[in-house]
């Protein structure tokens, strides 16, 4: 039982582009959301989170935003760099404990 | 430098043989964390613990064992219960109300 879901394992963007990458969740009692990006061999590498109480989160070039009728968020990266090419896991939290669910990854690739 | 650490990067043992992967850090915080990668799984949850000489199974326990008798340290035993132990195996910590840090990982193959 999957409850957070990246239905798009794999993305391919244009340098300079707008790159999107989804998420969707079965549980609508997850209370803070992550975007964690991660290199081969290495491990993640928190990039940017959100609340559940608020839609928008930016943080220079990444913005997330969290659609809960929808059970939804997305990660905008503007503009694309080729830097940003890695795999990249939304999480969410259940409770007070921290414990992470974390998605499938979407790899995302930034072509020159 | 603060950090975590996960030592060694890369582990084969033979089939049967438990074998344990270190994991310290040394950035004072209570929780840690022991998940493991698999190619299109994302990340799941083996073991988590939330203070020293306390543990609780994650969603993927079996054929896993922990122990938590420092603060620092929270090493992760894969026994030869454990039915497909290759893996990507990735620990963090976590302040309290903040992110979670990994380590750089340990990739485990079984010969």
């Amino acid at each position: 039982d999957q409850q957070v879901k990246q239905n798009s394992p794999s993305l391919s963007v244009q340098e300079g582009r707008i790159s999107i990458l989804n998420c969707d969740y079965t549980n609508s009692m997850f209370d803070y959301f992550l975007w964690y990006k991660k290199y081969p061999a290495e491990g993640p590498t928190f990039l940017i989170s959100i609340s559940s109480i608020k839609d928008k989160n930016e943080d220079g070039r990444f913005t997330v935003f969290l659609n809960k009728s929808a059970k939804h968020l997305s990660l905008h990266i503007v503009p694309s760099q080729p830097g940003d090419s890695a795999v990249y896991f939304c999480a969410a939290i259940l409770y007070q404990g921290g414990k992470l669910i974390f998605g499938q990854g979407t790899e995302l690739s930034v072509k020159p | 430098d603060g950090g975590i650490t996960q030592s060694p990067k890369y582990l084969f043992r033979k089939e049967g043989q438990n074998v344990t992967l270190s994991c310290e850090q040394n950035l004072n915080h209570d929780a840690m964390y022991w998940y493991r990668q698999d190619p299109g799984q994302g990340l799941r949850l083996i073991y988590y613990s939330q203070i020293v000489n306390d543990f609780q199974k994650g969603d993927i326990a079996e054929g896993y064992s922990v122990s938590r008798e420092k603060k620092e340290s929270f090493p992760l035993t894969v026994t030869s219960a454990q039915k497909n132990p290759t893996a990507f195996y990735l620990c963090a910590s976590r302040p309290p109300n903040q992110p979670q840090h990994f380590g750089d990982g340990t990739r485990l193959s079984i010969l």
